[in-house]
């Protein structure tokens, strides 16, 4: 059974503080790997896809890391803004899936003014 | 550009009935994927279709369906309600396989 781990499950911080989260998966049969914001009420809505080892993307204050070798993605945000508190998920594709996700649970992030 | 809408937004059924969830692909996507969430969890994958053909299935079972228009939007369909379907439905849309996937708002499914 394929699995896709977040870790925290849940991130209070305060406006201004740096952050980031860890998405692992399987490192065999490796295609991409998604990073999504979700905001409640809202459609998810994509960050980044990541293809190749060591790919590193960044939008805005938002960039994320992917490691396929070992099977791990990390997502950093710096200076957190209130609007920013959101769900982010990461999910996982492999090969022979057409593209179809394995997503895990989500890190929840609340940032206070 | 309109993004992916499904309809309707919410709904609420009683157990054994039927219920058909619709969803209208971003304009040139061909693929259309579902997604089930419930409380808790990742959105989990039912169904993939491309070109009016399914391309992949999740483990869900043969109560729920799926099908494609030539127009490329979707319905999905569950039969014989259980408590346990209640939940949010994401349909997702690509150009073809293995591209991004771009999410609608979602149905949320209650089974009372």
């Amino acid at each position: 059974i394929l699995n896709v781990e977040q870790s925290p499950q849940s991130l209070h911080v305060q406006e201004g503080d740096s952050t980031n989260f860890t998405c692992s998966f399987p490192s065999s049969n490796f295609y991409a790997l998604h990073w999504y914001r979700w905001e409640t009420a809202k459609s998810p809505e994509a960050l980044f896809v990541m293809t190749l080892n060591g790919d590193e993307k960044k939008k805005g204050r938002i960039s994320a890391t992917l490691n396929t070798k070992e099977g791990y993605s990390y997502l950093y945000i710096k200076g957190s803004q209130p609007e920013d508190s959101a769900t982010y998920l990461c999910a996982f594709g492999y090969r022979g899936s057409q593209g179809n996700l394995i997503f895990g649970k989500g890190t929840k992030l609340s940032v206070k003014p | 550009d309109a993004g992916v809408t499904q309809s309707p937004t919410h709904l609420i059924k009683t157990r054994g009935q039927h219920v058909t969830l619709r969803c209208s692909p971003i304009s040139g996507h061909k693929s259309v994927s579902w997604y089930q969430q419930v409380l808790g969890q990742g959105p989990q994958f039912i169904f993939q279709y491309y070109e009016k053909e399914e391309r992949g299935r999740g483990n869900f079972p043969d109560r729920f369906s799926a099908r494609q228009f030539p127009n490329y939007s979707s319905e999905l369909n569950v039969n014989a309600l259980l408590l346990g379907d209640s939940a949010l439905y994401l349909c997702a849309s690509s150009s073809r396989d293995y591209n991004e996937q771009f999410f609608g708002p979602g149905t949320r499914l209650t089974v009372l």
